[in-house]
């Protein structure tokens, strides 16, 4: 079965610093990974998603970047963190029959 | 564009049966599932519909009608520990990608009262 990990479970960072989150996928090959972003409350907003190695496609404009340098790892990022990322960000992946997967997530908290 | 309707809240008491009615307007279709998320927790998928009917998982049942572009989540023998909120989403191509994305409903809040 496909499993989802994603880490930190929880993160407190500064405004201005940088961000790094980082989930692997096991249990299946050339998945199709996704971030979404989830503000308290609401629904769920996706940023990026790739389709392999390389592959970028941004959903929104925002002060995050996507990156995927191997199959099964999918990394979002920052450079400089703004009050409006904090959120639940939650990495996914879809299979053929939109039967997702999650991350357990992570709860970002900006300062 | 892609966009989905649900209720934004639905009260239901123990042990009764609730509908959660989701209509979908998409660019391409390639099927509708529904996920539940409790407070503080990861969406779990639930079922997925890609042909018009009824499918069947335990308490729960999912329907589609394609033509209407709609579809709900039936939630049977209501357990107090339903109350979560369930989305609907679908899984539609993205242009020039040849990825399925999947995309969201805002949710729907069920609350199980005694």
């Amino acid at each position: 079965s496909q499993t989802i990990h994603q880490w930190p479970a929880t993160l407190v960072q500064p405004v201005g610093s940088p961000l790094s989150l980082e989930c692997t996928v096991e249990g299946t090959s050339n998945p199709n990974l996704y971030w979404y972003r989830q503000a308290a409350g609401r629904g769920l907003q996706l940023l990026f998603y790739s389709v392999g190695i390389g592959q970028i496609s941004s959903e929104v404009p925002q002060n995050l970047s996507a990156s995927r340098p191997q199959d099964r790892q999918f990394i979002l990022s920052s450079k400089k963190l703004l009050l409006s990322d904090s959120g639940f960000y939650l990495c996914a992946w879809s299979g053929l029959r939109g039967t997702g997967t999650f991350g357990s997530g992570t709860r970002l908290t900006v300062v | 564009g892609q966009s989905l309707e649900q209720p934004s809240e639905v009260t239901a008491v123990e042990g009764a049966i609730v509908q959660i009615n989701c209509t979908y307007q998409t660019s391409g279709f390639y099927g509708l599932s529904w996920y539940q998320q409790h407070d503080g927790g990861a969406p779990t998928f639930l079922s997925y519909n890609g042909l018009d009917g009824l499918e069947e998982t335990g308490r729960f049942s999912s329907f589609l009608s394609r033509s209407d572009s709609y579809g709900y989540l039936l939630l049977q023998e209501l357990q107090m520990k339903d109350s979560a909120s369930y989305f609907c989403a679908v899984r539609d191509p993205a242009s020039g990608a040849g990825s399925y994305q999947l995309t969201f409903g805002k949710g729907t809040k069920l609350s199980v009262i005694p």
